[in-house]
């Protein structure tokens, strides 16, 4: 078992351009999470699916993002016209249904240049 | 406001001691969790105790619940250097869901 796994591990972008950052939830999970976190702060929450839906987005910028856990294939959080306050580590988790605690990917660093 | 705060934000001990964190929040939950993060890395989760719990043990450490006073606590006996980390609770906010919400975490450092 494979754990949850998050890719690219660091992505580099540019003022202006998309990122695309994926993940794929342990084997059997159906839940996902997505969350951001600054250097030296906690967690901040985004979004959270299940498999085709999103059951909560209340922590996502309400313009340039966007995430997706389709029925085929990984999550994807994606950020268009990156700005340089979107560069953090942005984490995905898993979890196989309600009131289980969650297993983390390692992150996506996101530096905007 | 931050549904769950850890105290204290930073603490520093030496191998062998006791080390203990709490954790407030605000709202009813189901249930509350404690996560590590080493630097640089992804949270690991360490323990998840239900609302209707009072206590749980896993291994060096005992995490505590006390709903009436909306407080937790997480005791880690005997630190090793290795425990050098930071670790954050983590709660639900009581609906049927479980989107779960971070505290800002306790910095550890645990000297040989």
């Amino acid at each position: 078992n494979a754990g949850v796994m998050q890719n690219p591990r660091h992505l580099v972008r540019r003022r202006g351009q998309e990122a695309r950052l994926r993940c794929s939830p342990m084997k059997g999970h159906s839940h996902v999470y997505w969350y951001r976190q600054l250097p030296e702060e906690g967690l901040k929450f985004m979004v959270y699916l299940q498999k085709e839906n999103i059951i909560d987005e209340s922590g996502m910028p309400k313009e340039r993002f966007s995430a997706e856990f389709p029925k085929e294939g990984p999550s994807i959080l994606r950020i268009q016209q990156v700005v340089r306050g979107d560069s953090a580590a942005y984490f995905c988790a898993s979890s196989p249904r309600a009131g289980y605690g969650y297993t983390f990917g390692s992150g996506t660093r996101l530096t905007v240049v | 406001s931050q549904q769950g705060e850890e105290d204290p934000q930073a603490l520093s001990i030496q191998e062998g001691e006791n080390a203990t964190m709490n954790c407030s929040y605000k709202t009813s939950i189901n249930n509350l969790q404690w996560y590590r993060q080493n630097s640089g890395r992804g949270l690991v989760h360490l323990i998840l105790i239900r609302s209707n719990e009072r206590e749980k043990h896993s291994g060096r450490l005992r995490v505590t619940l006390d709903t009436s006073k909306k407080s937790s606590s997480l005791l880690i006996t005997a630190s090793r250097a290795a425990d050098t980390a930071s670790y954050f609770c983590a709660t639900d906010l009581g609906t049927s869901y479980d989107k779960v919400i971070f505290g800002p975490g306790t910095s550890l450092s645990v000297i040989p």
